[in-house]
């Protein structure tokens, strides 16, 4: 196992609701990056997190935003759901100071919106 | 055209077969290498990072060729464990984000 935490594991939620999705990073990685993967895709980069900053953000609106806290965990937030918001939701986490900085992924939360 | 493509599959194969995917991406400045397996319903995991050499772990052999922009899996004697979708993934630079295929599903049968 990677060591890498999300809750919850699944949520139901309907149109214009708001979600909050949390991730807990592998020790001694300080990156936290998110992932939206629909059914069939792969998975679609959403941010990334360093030293609690956000460092590179994939194409998706700003109704998606994030947190990292001191001990490098971190929450995904979407506001004003959408139907095509639902899909697992993935964190990685990693370390720059890798060689090849490797990303490992956690569970997932599977997000349905109705 | 996408930045990472591969093709979808299902590829079925027999216990003990040798087989192999192949994935190309667009952008020459991609960096990073890795394949990534994952089972129906779960996260990715990180089965190789692929060097510029070439590598291979145990049954599982990676290449690159970075003129003709593509990279190879092999996977010699396969078992039914084996049987997941291969994710295609690149780094490109430095940059945060990884940039994945859409999978190759293999499917491997008694």
């Amino acid at each position: 196992e990677t060591g890498v935490t999300q809750s919850p594991t699944h949520l139901i939620k309907t149109r214009g609701q708001q979600v909050t999705l949390r991730c807990s990073s592998q020790s001694g990685h300080n990156t936290v990056s998110w992932y939206q993967q629909a059914l069939g895709q792969g998975p679609q980069f959403i941010f990334q997190y360093y030293r609690e900053e956000e460092n590179g953000r994939g194409n998706f609106p700003p109704r998606f935003s994030g947190l990292q806290f001191p001990n490098y965990s971190s929450e995904l937030n979407v506001n004003a759901l959408e139907l095509d918001d639902s899909a697992l939701y993935l964190c990685a986490s990693s370390s720059p100071s890798s060689l090849y900085n490797e990303q490992f992924f956690g569970p997932g939360t599977r997000l349905t919106v109705l | 055209r996408k930045e990472v493509e591969q093709d979808p599959g299902p590829f079925n194969v027999p216990e003990g077969a040798t087989v192999a995917f192949n994935c190309t991406y667009s952008n020459s400045a991609s960096q990073s290498f890795f394949w990534y397996r994952q089972d129906c319903r779960k996260e990715p995991k990180l089965l190789m990072s692929v060097y510029s050499s070439g590598n291979e772990d145990g049954r599982f052999t990676a290449q690159l060729n970075r003129a003709s922009q593509y990279i190879s899996l092999l996977i010699r004697d396969s078992k039914l464990s084996d049987s997941a979708t291969y994710l295609c993934v690149v780094r490109v630079g430095t940059a945060s984000k990884l940039t994945f295929g859409t999978g190759t599903r293999l499917q491997v049968t008694l």
